[in-house]
């Protein structure tokens, strides 16, 4: 089964400083990668995935993450924080249901990262 | 842009009620879905659809049922509220993926916070 795993529930980091929160997978076949983000009281928000292609995929706000096959692994990056994007953020992978006459996509939630900007 | 709305942002309702939950989206979405969200688990897929009148369980679909009777609108209902169903409920929708411009990306209602006492 696809599984991803957030290695660390918080992530605390200084305002203009890089942020890296942490994802790995694991899947059979071809990774399809998504991350999230959650703001308090809100649904979640598409940030970005990787399909295929370039290792480096760019997303709203700014983030940015980086797919490594060699390690199993699709952080999510931003080059300088903001405090406005303190939040919970959810990595997530798909696999594919072959239903009654239909097919769909699932995706797989790893538990979330809170992260933390402080001015 | 997708607009997924739902019912309610706060709910609360005593042991034994009856809990409707109602989703509804504007993009045509074929795929609507319904998690549950709980600290430090993440979100687990409760039940979802395909089509109108179609359904799947997913994870944790006991104490759980589901409507479909129109492709915009997706209901959960909660045949007789536990306080372990206390929770945040969040409804998605997707394209299928046979569809052309298809990403299997899913948007997201904005969520019901539901407390059962």
């Amino acid at each position: 089964a696809q599984s991803v795993a957030q290695p660390e529930d918080q992530v605390n980091v200084a305002e203009g400083n890089p942020l890296t929160v942490k994802c790995t997978y694991s899947v059979s076949g071809n990774p399809y990668l998504f991350w999230y983000v959650q703001y308090p009281n809100r649904g979640l928000q598409f940030l970005l995935k990787y399909i295929t292609g370039d290792n480096l995929v760019k997303g709203s706000y700014g983030f940015e993450a980086e797919f490594n096959k060699s390690q199993t692994s699709f952080h999510l990056k931003k080059p300088s924080a903001l405090v406005s994007d303190s939040a919970l953020y959810f990595c997530a992978v798909r696999d594919i249901l072959r239903g009654r006459g239909s097919t769909l996509g699932r995706l797989y939630f790893g538990r979330g990262t809170q992260l933390t900007v402080w001015p | 842009d997708v607009k997924v709305t739902q019912s309610s942002r706060y709910l609360v309702k005593r042991t034994g009620e009856k809990v409707f939950l109602e989703c509804v989206q504007d993009m045509d979405h074929e795929n609507m879905f319904w998690y549950r969200q709980d600290p430090g688990l993440g979100l687990r897929l409760i039940y979802f659809s395909y089509d109108v009148k179609m359904k799947e369980k997913g994870d944790i679909p006991e104490g759980y049922s589901v409507s479909r009777e129109k492709k915009e609108r997706f209901s959960l209902i909660l045949e007789s509220a536990s306080t372990n169903q206390t929770s945040m409920y969040l409804c998605a929708s997707s394209l299928v993926l046979w569809r052309g411009t298809s990403t299997d990306t899913q948007y997201f209602g904005p969520g019901t916070r539901l407390t059962v006492l």
